[in-house]
Formats: C-alpha cells, structure tokens, sequence
C-alpha cells in the first residue's frame, strides 16, 4: 500500500511570491491534515480537511489557505511569502480514529 | 484539551530497554493516547495507540495504568537507529505536538 506522498519535496521561493504544495494521502483515506515544522517553534497544526470541506483550523493567517478534492488529494497554498515561513511542511492522512501517517514533508526556504 | 509531560531528552546504551513516560492528568474519558516518532527531516510515524491496560505490537509496548493520567512507551533492546524524537499525543489529531523526547542511544 502507498503512504502519503508530497510534492514537491524541496523548494525555494522569494519572499512575496506565493506556493502551492501538493499531498496524496493513503487510498482510502479521507482527512488529511497539514503540519508546519521549525526548530523554533515545533510541530504545528495548520488545519485537517475531511471529504472536501476544512474540518479544523490552526491559529495561523490567512496567507495560509488549502483545499482537498474529491479524491482526498489536498494541496496547501501560502500567498505573500516571509522569511518566517520556511519550514517542513508536513502532511498526514487518516482513516479512522486517531492515527495518522504522516508524508516525507516539503522542505521551503524562502530567501 | 489534554496537555502532556514527557522528558526532553533521555540517553540510552543499544540492546538496553528504554521507557519513556508521558504525564496527561486532565485525559478525557474518550481520549485515545498515541506514540510517534519523528528521524531529522522526515515525517513523524506512528509506533503505538492504546486506551488503557497494555498495548503491545511488534516495535513496541504502550502501557496504561487504571487512572490513564500517564503512559509508558516501551522499547525492547534499543538500537543506534532508534535515536530520534518520540512524541506522546492525547486525544484527536488536532491535539498540539509537544517538544516530545529526544532520545539518544549510545553505542
């Protein structure tokens, strides 16, 4: 069975500009959350997405926004890019209950 | 939602058995408590989720005493590639991933 995959699994980008990730979780699953995660501040819940719709939100701006299609693949985009937002940008797919399987992440610098 | 506790960083010798605590004091009747770990650079992977009592599969043993306001991960006879960051999570997925463990095995 494929895991989670994420593309593209590095990227550099200028501040200012805007970036789109892409994620496929495990067939059959239907949520899919999104993490970012820097040294300084660890592993954050950006938001989760269940059968098209944001089912939860983390306390992040707006400049970070994602969707899910129909076949459970999500993409995350963040518009007017800042230093801060380098990170691992991390995603995780479940089925049931609570566990999830996270992808390899997308490592961002944002120069 | 529940906080956790767990040691920022333990030290271990390979082939020893290692045992990581994780404090939750305000579990919710419903919380599940769930381990992952997490190597440089790559995605946290799920080890072990249990409810109460004992929880054992094929990495490790999850153990939970009757008042489940804390947890034990277990690691049978660690090696050099167990080093890494273990985190304990209470309840849903949106449960906020503490600092975790880092732990170290040492040849």
């Amino acid at each position: 069975k494929a895991g989670v995959t994420q593309t593209p699994r590095y990227l550099i980008k200028t501040r200012g500009q805007q970036v789109t990730l892409s994620c496929s979780p495990i067939s059959g699953h239907r949520s899919v959350s999104w993490y970012q995660q820097t040294p300084g501040q660890g592993l954050q819940f950006l938001f989760e997405y269940f059968s098209e719709t944001q089912r939860n939100k983390g306390n992040f701006p707006g400049r970070f926004s994602g969707r899910q299609f129909s076949n459970s693949r999500s993409e995350m985009n963040v518009s007017t890019l800042e230093l801060g937002d380098s990170a691992l940008y991390l995603c995780a797919s479940r089925k049931e209950r609570y566990e999830q399987y996270f992808g390899p992440g997308t490592r961002l610098t944002v120069t | 939602l529940a906080k956790t506790t767990q040691p920022i960083s333990m030290d271990s010798y390979e082939g020893q058995e290692v045992n990581i605590t994780c404090s939750h004091n305000n579990i919710a009747t419903n919380d599940y408590i769930t381990w992952y770990q997490q190597f440089p650079s790559q995605g946290p992977r799920f080890i072990i989720q249990g409810y109460k009592t004992k929880v054992t599969n094929e990495v490790a043993s999850l153990f939970i005493p009757a008042d489940r306001k804390s947890s034990t991960l277990s690691l049978p006879r660690v090696s050099l590639s167990d080093t890494a960051v273990y985190y304990c999570l209470v309840g849903g997925p949106l449960e906020v991933f503490g600092p975790g463990t880092r732990l170290s095995v040492l040849p």
